[in-house]
């Protein structure tokens, strides 16, 4: 049990676009989702907490006009990179919470920008 | 001091071998730690779970809990190649603001080589 899914799993785009990528729970309802960042050979950080039905909390230092999360059923959550630059580029990582505080991951989206 | 902290490594160890992997945590009044593994390139798994003090066995993983030394530990027995990997310690953190959420924080991750 306890599966996540999350697609796109690699994408390459240019600067300037936008990328949605979209994290589910696919055999149990998650209320929280949380999205995290990490580029190669660091630590796991992360950007913003995701509630069901409420605006996401964001970490300090994340703009959130930039990584726009909805989280709008409690198996769906997406964020969206707005305008992407190359200093974008990484590996995003979205995760939901069980019910004893566990997170299952998502297996992940690299982001290439261009 | 960090929240959570863990030995970076690299740990090395030789293939059957017990491999220890520690991690301190700040906040006392945690009550939810985790084990995570996570091999290069790809996202975590969650591989143990332990809430109150003691030891808990799940094949060959162990985790140790001693909230009042504020420390968590991970064991993996008969190591293998294939345990080689970045290990992340996860502690709960109780919110102290009325408008923020307990979270989970991650430690940096130790990483662990077998070696055959």
């Amino acid at each position: 049990g306890a599966v996540v899914s999350q697609h796109p799993s690699r994408v390459i785009c240019k600067s300037g676009t936008s990328v949605k990528i979209e994290c589910r729970s696919l055999d149990f309802q998650a209320t929280t989702m949380f999205w995290y960042r990490q580029f190669p050979k660091q630590s796991l950080m992360l950007m913003a907490t995701s509630n069901e039905g409420s605006k996401a909390t964001y970490e300090q230092g994340v703009e959130k006009d930039k990584f726009l999360i909805n989280h709008a059923s409690l198996t769906l959550s997406t964020l969206t990179v707005t305008s992407a630059h190359p200093e974008d580029s990484s590996f995003y990582i979205c995760s939901a919470e069980g019910v004893y505080n566990e997170q299952f991951f998502g297996p992940g989206t690299r982001l290439t920008v261009l | 001091q960090k929240e959570v902290e863990q030995n970076s490594g690299p740990l090395s160890v030789p293939e059957g071998a017990i491999a220890s992997l520690n991690c301190t945590y700040s906040d006392r009044v945690s009550q939810s730690f985790f084990w995570y593994r996570q091999y290069s390139g790809k996202s975590p798994e969650l591989i143990m779970s332990i809430y109150s003090n003691g030891d808990k066995e799940d094949g060959r993983f162990t985790a140790q809990l001693n909230k009042a030394s504020q420390y968590v530990s991970l064991l993996i027995r008969d190591s293998q190649p294939s345990d080689s990997a970045t290990y992340l310690c996860a502690v709960n953190i109780r919110s102290r603001m009325k408008t923020s959420y307990d979270k989970v924080i991650f430690g940096p991750g130790t990483s662990l080589s077998v070696i055959p």
